[in-house]
């Protein structure tokens, strides 16, 4: 799985978008972006996963940049339910021993009312 | 649906001591694994399952054992508890292997005196 980098900590208000970045500058070309977060306490929550074109659903929004090195998540109103580790991982659906996801040290994104 | 439910929530060992976590999901899902998260770290990868009476070893296998008689239930045993075992347990359980969302249990906080 290709290495990941993300910005350990970040604050955003309340209300506003919050945008993590996450760096993946080795990414093989068959290689998705996942993201999930973990809020305190409680085991991990996927969000979202996309391989070249951006993606959203309900939770968020992906954006992956055209030469696939980074992508940004987009929480489009923060709430303070927001408030928890996101990590995002890349890898490739199905070849890791028992669709093992690798978590990084991730962002810890706080929400400030 | 329940999804996937950890018994017990927490739990307090002397060394040397056994015992087994529970994990059962309620999604038919084919694939299951037991991660462990240390303070402050990311999740490692234990043991996994790819269907019923199929397990392997992840990347931490050493002092535990596994089982999957059932597609719902995947325990985890402890055969001689450590203080080195003092963790947090995850299990989490996806579809298959090439389906992109895994769905994770609410934890099982260990200690081991």
């Amino acid at each position: 799985d290709a290495k990941t980098t993300q910005p350990p900590s970040m604050d955003c208000a309340e209300g506003r978008a919050a945008n993590l970045p996450c760096n993946h500058s080795t990414i093989s070309g068959n290689e998705y972006v996942y993201w999930y977060r973990q809020i305190h306490s409680q085991g991990p929550q996927y969000i979202i996963h996309g391989l070249k074109n951006n993606e959203t659903n309900e939770m968020a929004s992906l954006i992956i940049t055209e030469d696939r090195k980074s992508s940004t998540l987009i929480l489009p109103h923060a709430t303070l339910r927001d408030t928890a580790v996101y990590y995002c991982i890349v890898r490739v659906p199905g070849m890791a021993a028992g669709n093992k996801l690798t978590f990084g040290g991730g962002t810890r994104v706080l929400v400030k009312p | 649906n329940a999804g996937v439910t950890q018994t017990p929530k927490f739990q307090v060992l002397k060394t040397g001591q056994s015992m087994t976590l529970q994990c059962a999901q309620d999604m038919n899902h084919e694939y299951m694994s037991w991660y462990r998260q240390d303070p402050g770290m990311g999740l490692r990868l234990i043991h996994y399952s790819v269907g019923a009476g199929i397990t392997d070893q992840g990347e931490v296998p050493n002092g535990y054992n596994v089982s999957r008689s059932t597609t719902e239930d995947f325990p985890l045993r402890l055969l001689s508890a450590a203080p080195s075992q003092t963790s947090v347990y995850f299990c989490a359980s996806t579809r298959g292997p090439l389906y992109n969302e895994q769905f994770f249990g609410p934890g099982t906080r260990l200690t081991v005196l």
